[in-house]
This record gives C-alpha cells, structure tokens and sequence, in this order.
C-alpha cells in the first residue's frame, strides 16, 4: 500500500533561518513526489515536483525539495525563512503499480509557523 | 490566470437535507478530483474522473455521495441525506492530461457545515 509520512505536526522556525519540513513515503515502483501549500481558509497551491532525473527540485516561493531514494525521503526546505511562508505543508505521492489509478495520497501535513 | 472555481464557498443546512457543491475545472483539463478535508482524516479523495468518465469513487460512500460530470466544464459532488459527520472542506481539482506526472491545481473549497 502507497503512503506519506510527514513526522512533524508543526515546525517553529525563526524568520532568516533555513527551513525543513520532513515527508517518508512508500509505494511500489517510481515514486512520484508533490509538495502542496494551504493558507487558512483556501485551497492548496502547488509548490514543486519530482518526477525524474536531479535530485533536488526548485519549486515556487524559493522553495525546494531533495529527493533520497534510499532513505524513501523527499524533504521540503528553504535557505531563509520568511513570516509568510507559515501555513500548512503537504507532502504527497503518486505511485506506478498494478491497479493504480494514479491518485495522490497525501500526508497529514506539517504547520510551519515563522516567528519574527 | 486560470483557476478552478468552486461553488457555493459555504454552506449550512440541516442533518436529511440535499447538499449540491460544484466545480468548474481549469479550461483544457481532462481531469477532475474531488477530496474531503477534516481535522481526523486529512485529505481524502472521494473521486476521479477522466474526459467526463468517473475512473476512481472507491473513497465516496456510495449510499449517499454521487459525483457527476454533465460536461467538460461543470463537476458536481452531492450528498443526499446530509448528515452532521458529512461536515468538512470539499476541495475540487483538476489536471491537464491524466498523465500520471500530472500537477493537480485545486478551487478553494466548499465549507459544509451539516447541523
């Protein structure tokens, strides 16, 4: 069965400071890997993908993520924290296999709070 | 600025009552999902529909959810009878290709509130 683990409820982080909000997966054959942002009171906008090829992906917002098959990690981070990068994060995975479908499952997400 | 669009943004009705929310995907997509958001569970998917044809409902309970596509611009996800453990955030979204690499960009939200 495919699945998302992101580890961390919320993550505090100070504003300047480099960011990383954690995502584990599993699924069978080639993982295809998403990152989602939510903002109170509205839909969830794309950050970033990997689909193949260099490890590490550029994403909106100055974001990226870094994709390690052999810890099955995709890790969402950021050189420097801003206070409205706080939201709610969503790791999420598409997986190649017998009966798939091809839908996404999500994590339960991971609140980024920024402080001052 | 393409976007999809969600309708109604809110609603509150009365446990039995028929609740209709629709969607109006991304000009040009071919992919339709509908997901439920709640504190408990997280982001579900309900369903999933490709050119119209619904591909995946194995997440709506069949005795009272029905999606539906009339046409390539219109989705509709309705519940009949409501009831008050219906209550959540219903998210629609939609992709260009069905491709499996595909981004999904998803509408706001309709907020159910069932009393």
């Amino acid at each position: 069965a495919q699945s998302v683990a992101q580890p961390e409820d919320q993550v505090n982080v100070a504003e300047g400071n480099p960011l990383t909000v954690k995502c584990t997966y599993s699924v069978s054959g080639n993982p295809y890997l998403f990152w989602y942002v939510q903002y109170p009171n509205r839909g969830l906008q794309f950050l970033l993908k990997y689909i193949t090829g260099d490890n590490l992906v550029k994403g909106s917002y100055g974001f990226e993520a870094e994709f390690n098959k052999s810890q099955t990690s995709f890790h969402l981070k950021k050189p420097s924290a801003l206070v409205s990068d706080s939201a709610l994060y969503f790791c999420a995975v598409r997986g190649v296999g017998s009966g798939n479908t091809g839908k996404l499952i999500f994590g339960q997400g991971t609140t980024l709070q920024v402080k001052p | 600025d393409a976007r999809v669009t969600q309708t109604p943004r809110h609603k509150v009705t009365e446990m039995g009552q028929e609740v209709t929310m629709r969607c109006q995907p991304i000009l040009g997509h071919n992919t339709v999902f509908w997901y439920r958001q709640t504190m408990m569970q997280g982001l579900e998917l309900l369903a999933y529909f490709r050119n119209r044809a619904p591909l995946d409902d194995s997440g709506m309970p069949k005795d009272r959810f029905s999606a539906e596509m009339p046409d390539a611009t219109l989705a509709t996800l309705k519940i009949q009878p409501s009831e008050p453990r219906d209550s959540a955030v219903y998210f629609c979204a939609s992709g260009p290709s069905g491709s499996i690499t595909d981004t999904q960009y998803f509408g706001p939200g309709t907020r159910l509130t069932v009393l």
